[in-house]
């Protein structure tokens, strides 16, 4: 089954204390990306990658890393988490086609991660 | 800044109604995408529209893009209790990276 899975689905952390939130697609897709989700502000986008080792800021990429280091897998790293950052995070992914072949995105499950 | 914008915020009506909402933007886009999410749940694509079109249709949606206007509409007949979520609409534009951009949403409530 094509899917995007992220993990975990839920986190509790301090302030301070590193994490990763991994996200994995398995359908061979160029294109990945992170969001976060907030009330009244809509999604928006932290960091994507068009392939491998290619990596760039979205519009709030402020206290976030990531990395791609194979097609599949698009961790999203907070070195030192806050509480500003406690929110809902979507991974997702698409293909990289020409400008007018669409591109849907197909979205991880989300992962509700609370900094306290 | 945002792109797309939702209006309304919120739509309550009855089942069996229709739904109407709409996306306003503001710079020049290669396509246009219509996405549901079901409450604390990842966005699930339903449509998509590109600049050279002017309507579509899948099952019970209809899409439609007005590129002079910048705005689109998204249309669900004879809407069902199952339809209850938040749409959002995404634009991609026609320079710069390949990214999405999402308004805020409209919360559609559909009252059995």
């Amino acid at each position: 089954e094509a899917q995007v899975t992220q993990n975990p689905r839920y986190l509790i952390t301090v302030t301070g204390k590193k994490l990763t939130v991994t996200c994995s697609q398995n359908m061979n897709h160029e294109y990945m990306s992170w969001y976060r989700q907030d009330p009244g502000l809509g999604l928006r986008q932290i960091y994507y990658s068009m392939n491998v080792e290619v990596t760039d800021k979205g519009d709030v990429p402020e206290g976030y890393k990531v990395s791609r280091k194979e097609k599949r897998n698009f961790p999203l790293i907070l070195e030192s988490p806050s509480p500003n950052q406690t929110s809902l995070y979507f991974c997702a992914s698409s293909i990289l086609g020409s400008i007018g072949a669409g591109n849907t995105q197909y979205f991880g499950p989300g992962t509700r991660l609370t900094v306290l | 800044s945002q792109q797309g914008e939702e209006d309304p915020q919120a739509l309550s009506i009855q089942e069996g109604e229709n739904a109407t909402m709409n996306c306003s933007y503001k710079t020049s886009i290669n396509n246009l995408q219509w996405y549901r999410q079901n409450s604390g749940r990842g966005l699930v694509h339903l449509i998509l529209i590109r600049s050279n079109e002017r309507e579509k249709h899948s099952g019970r949606l209809r899409v439609t893009l007005d590129t002079s206007k910048k705005s689109s509409s998204l249309l669900i007949t004879a809407s069902r209790a199952a339809d209850t979520a938040s749409y959002f609409c995404a634009t991609m534009r026609i320079q710069g990276a390949q990214k999405l951009v999402f308004g805020q949403g409209t919360r559609l409530t559909i009252n059995p």
